[in-house]
């Protein structure tokens, strides 16, 4: 079945380090690719996404590129804040009409002052 | 910018009771869909829901659970007989038909409490 690995957290920065949150993924299928953020206390906001290989997406500072020869889409930054501080959950959903989306076990980042 | 909400925010309840979680999904979208979060583990699927139907469901999603789209706004998800394991925090989403059926919004989920 499909399936998404992510990196185990969590993951602690000082601001202004730089982020990468590594992610693979195993489809049936030609899937799309998201990034969801979980901040404290809140549901799950898309991030970003990416439709197709090659496909870079971006939003707030943040990228991943679809790269399907590595079946990876891995988040980066390139200078995070403390407000990024978040669970980040890496996410892939089949095309054509419902389908649902399969996560990744979620990697909680922490960045320090 | 149109969000999906979802009422109550935290709903706790005796094992063995009913309990009717509430979503409103964004308003031009065709797809609705129930997730949970047991705490500390990966979100996961229960249901999709289209056209009036049940699209596809998990082995979660058995005989205790039922969903149901009553005013065209609305969409619920009933557990008939709650069990201490049903607590988690259930997210409701919809998606969009045509090119965009793919990315599927999120609300900010009910906490659910069974004591």
């Amino acid at each position: 079945g499909d399936s998404v690995t992510q990196m185990e957290g969590p993951v602690t920065l000082s601001e202004e380090a730089f982020l990468t949150i590594n992610c693979t993924y195993t489809a049936t299928g030609y899937p799309s690719l998201f990034w969801y953020v979980q901040y404290p206390g809140e549901g799950l906001q898309l991030l970003l996404k990416a439709t197709k290989a090659d496909d870079k997406g971006s939003n707030k500072g943040f990228e991943a590129t679809y790269r399907k020869e590595t079946t990876s889409f891995h988040l980066e930054k390139g200078s995070v804040q403390v407000s990024d501080s978040a669970v980040y959950f890496c996410a892939l959903t089949l095309r054509g009409g419902y389908q649902k989306v399969t996560f990744g076990t979620g990697t909680k980042l922490q960045v320090i002052p | 910018e149109p969000e999906v909400t979802q009422t109550p925010s935290h709903q706790v309840t005796q094992m063995g009771q009913e309990v009717i979680l509430r979503c409103v999904p964004i308003s031009n979208h065709l797809y609705f869909y129930w997730y949970r979060q047991i705490l500390g583990q990966k979100v996961e699927f229960l249901v999709s829901f289209y056209n009036n139907e049940i699209s596809e469901k998990s082995e979660i999603f058995d005989d205790q659970f039922s969903v149901e789209r009553p005013d065209g706004s609305n969409f619920t998800l009933k557990i008939r007989s709650t069990k201490l394991e049903d607590s988690a925090m259930y997210f409701c989403a919809s998606s969009p038909g045509g090119l965009s059926t793919d990315t599927q919004y999120f609300g900010p989920g009910t906490r659910l409490t069974v004591l």
